[in-house]
């Protein structure tokens, strides 16, 4: 199996740009589909960015993903951040054999 | 509208055994896959496997496989994660979910979790 490696915390002030990274260890990032997910404390995760681009419903357009090749990573990027987007965030791919799950990442804000 | 609800929290001795469940409702149970995650107290989310209701197609991650039993009743839109001897080590927070796939698709509906405590 890969890994995913995530930065454990980042932080940065209301209103700023933030971007978590999502390191795949091999394989290529581009073959398989990441997904982002966001939990809050105490609360069961929602889906924020799937198949590496797209953004569900209900989800502000503050939130996109992105893929780069290059560095075999993909990114969450969240623009005019709020203090409600302060949460873990998570990346998930997959491989022929299972899901896997980036370690998380903390986001606060302040 | 779609519901995942999962039973309710658990409080077990080492070497007991449990079933836990997932009630889906609010779509057609048997064309989505059911997924399980499991978060130990402070961590991360880790996958344990993913049943498709319909036919009771399995598959497992390789760090659950033979630790879990995952199955299904798509007669009461139900799935289950089953432990035959508990540990300590399995004090979790388990979560179900909702994919349109096996591997490919994001999980788009999450059960609110059931909290598993295992001590002596």
């Amino acid at each position: 199996n890969f890994m995913l490696t995530q930065p454990h915390s980042v932080s940065e002030s209301p209103g700023k740009t933030v971007t978590i990274s999502c390191t795949r260890s091999s394989g290529s990032i581009a073959s398989n589909y990441v997904q982002w997910y966001q939990q809050r404390p105490g609360s069961s995760p929602i889906t924020v960015i799937y198949e590496d681009d797209q953004r569900p419903s209900g989800v502000p357009d503050r939130f996109s993903g992105s893929i780069d090749s290059s560095s075999n990573s993909a990114s969450l990027t969240i623009t005019g951040l709020k203090t409600e987007d302060g949460a873990d965030y998570y990346c998930q791919s997959y491989d022929s054999s299972s899901r896997v799950f980036g370690g998380g990442t903390k986001l606060t804000v302040l | 509208e779609v519901q995942l609800v999962q039973s309710g929290a658990e409080v077990k001795k080492p070497g007991e055994s449990l079933k836990i469940s997932c009630k889906g409702s609010g779509y057609s149970f048997t064309n989505y896959w059911i997924g399980w995650v499991r978060q130990m107290p402070g961590k991360g989310l880790e996958w344990m496997g993913i049943i498709y209701p319909g036919d009771s197609d399995t598959r497992y991650s390789p760090s659950f496989q033979g630790q879990v039993t995952i199955s299904a009743d798509k007669s009461i839109s139900t799935a289950y994660v089953q432990w035959s001897s508990l540990k300590a080590s399995d004090t979790a927070m388990y979560y179900c979910a909702r994919s349109e796939t096996g591997m490919t698709s994001n999980l788009d509906k999450w059960g609110q979790g059931t909290l598993v405590t295992v001590s002596s």
